[in-house]
């Protein structure tokens, strides 16, 4: 599976949109973009995935670049309780489950 | 959605006894589970794959013989921690999903051991 670069932290405002970032320069065509997040002391969370196109549900939109080597998980209204380690991962579509996780990101939302 | 439930959640061992994990998938079936564990402030990392009805995959450097992997049906799997020591105090996760690179895979909420 392809590597993962994230920044180590940000910082985001109450309210306002989280931006985070992943480079991903050495994806495959048949690799998925994952996102995932961890609250302290709990099991990382499935936030979003895809493959080439942008996608939005519930929690976030991703947007993966044209060329596919980054891609930007945005939380539109980030509130406390968003506060968390993102982890940005590529996995394999024959992939049976199995996730690498990189350093992730250490968001910190502030009031 | 899909829900993998770990137990116990905490856990507090003496040194050289033995703790087991239990990881189930409580509404679907998993041919193969995954164990991982999390020091503070450190990443996860892959221990290894449990494999139903066969033996488990470990990760380069993890010892088969004092993590002991059993996964005996389509919806739990054990973790035994074998002979604990202080140093294998951590967070231990695992995870589980319904196959294939499209479709996301669930953690458990992990289970804090401490061994003392």
């Amino acid at each position: 599976d392809a590597k993962t670069t994230q920044p180590t932290s940000m910082d985001c405002a109450e309210g306002r949109a989280a931006n985070l970032p992943c480079n991903h320069s050495t994806i495959s065509g048949n690799e998925y973009v994952y996102w995932y997040r961890q609250i302290h002391s709990q099991g990382p969370q499935y936030i979003i995935h895809g493959l080439k196109n942008n996608e939005t549900n519930e929690m976030a939109s991703l947007i993966i670049t044209e060329d596919r080597k980054s891609s930007t998980l945005i939380l539109p209204h980030a509130t406390l309780r968003d506060t968390a380690v993102y982890y940005c991962i590529v996995r394999s579509y024959y992939n049976t489950d199995k996730l690498i996780f990189g350093t992730g990101t250490r968001l910190q939302v502030f009031p | 959605g899909a829900v993998v439930s770990q137990h116990p959640s905490w856990v507090i061992c003496k040194s050289g006894t033995s703790v087991k994990i239990e990881c189930r998938s409580l509404d679907f079936q998993a041919t193969t589970m995954f164990w991982y564990r999390q020091f503070p402030k450190q990443s996860l990392m892959l221990m290894a794959t449990s494999n139903e009805g066969s033996k488990a995959t470990y990760e380069q450097g993890v010892e088969k013989d004092k993590f002991l992997i059993n996964h005996a049906s389509l919806t739990l799997s054990t973790l035994t921690v074998t002979s604990a020591h202080p140093e294998d105090s951590s967070f231990y996760i695992c995870s589980a999903g319904q196959g294939g690179g499209n479709t996301e895979a669930f953690f458990g909420q992990g289970t804090r051991l401490t061994v003392v």
